[in-house]
């Protein structure tokens, strides 16, 4: 059973960067697949932040491109999420998920999601 | 991008009934749509992809259709466990954009 669960820190200052890591377990990331990051705002929608393959090929939001920067490290079997000069905006729920093979598609594991606050 | 919207906002269903949810996209997305149930608290959970095809594990009691820019999300028979938001999503460009949710809530 593939299992993830997302570690990082609740609270970043504003112009901080926000950093996660979803470490993944069942399911060795060099096998495949690309690996995602949504986050959700408290009471409102779904936002795709960007995915990643296991060699390291990356898709980004544009609408967060600037800020974002994924990596892997498939030696720890783990990917990570950083979001620079972050602000009141950025505060959300992350998740982190498993999404297809080919090319980032949908979603159809998900981590139970860590909320962060940007605050000062 | 692809804008996505989804009607109703808010449906009021009694267990044992039927609901029906919509999601439209603003240019065509092939077959290329997923559906997600959340519950309060919970991460979503993947239902439907290639709009009409069960992810693993979901009951037949969901069905999906649809393909271009109109999709349906069907529950047949409303079980109490399916008082939820759902979610659609497209796939078929980048980037990847959400529908904005329906809640299905207990009439």
């Amino acid at each position: 059973q593939v299992q993830l669960q997302e570690s990082g820190p609740g609270l970043v200052k504003p112009s901080e960067t926000l950093s996660l890591t979803c470490a993944v377990s069942g399911y060795s990331i060099s096998s495949g697949y690309y690996w995602g990051w949504i986050r959700q705002p408290p009471g409102k929608g779904l936002e795709w932040i960007g995915s990643i393959y296991h060699s390291g090929s990356t898709y980004y939001n544009p609408s967060l491109k600037s800020r974002v920067t994924i990596s892997v490290d498939t030696s720890k079997n783990q990917f990570s999420l950083k979001l620079s000069s972050v602000t009141a905006a950025d505060t959300a729920v992350y998740y982190c998920a498993r999404t297809t093979v080919v090319t980032p598609r949908y979603f159809d594991y998900w981590g139970q999601g860590t909320l962060v606050t940007v605050s000062s | 991008e692809i804008v996505m919207t989804q009607s109703p906002a808010t449906l009021s269903v009694s267990p044992g009934e039927r609901a029906t949810l919509s999601c439209r996209a603003s240019q065509s997305v092939s077959s290329n749509l997923a559906w997600y149930q959340q519950k309060p608290g919970q991460a979503p959970r993947l239902l439907i992809y290639g709009a009409s095809i069960r992810a693993t594990g979901i009951p037949a009691r969901f069905s999906g259709s649809g393909s271009g820019t109109e999709f349906t999300l069907t529950i047949s028979i409303l079980q109490s466990e399916d008082f939820a938001v759902y979610y659609c999503q497209q796939y078929n460009n980048w980037p990847l954009t959400f529908g904005p949710g329906t809640k299905v809530d207990i009439k």
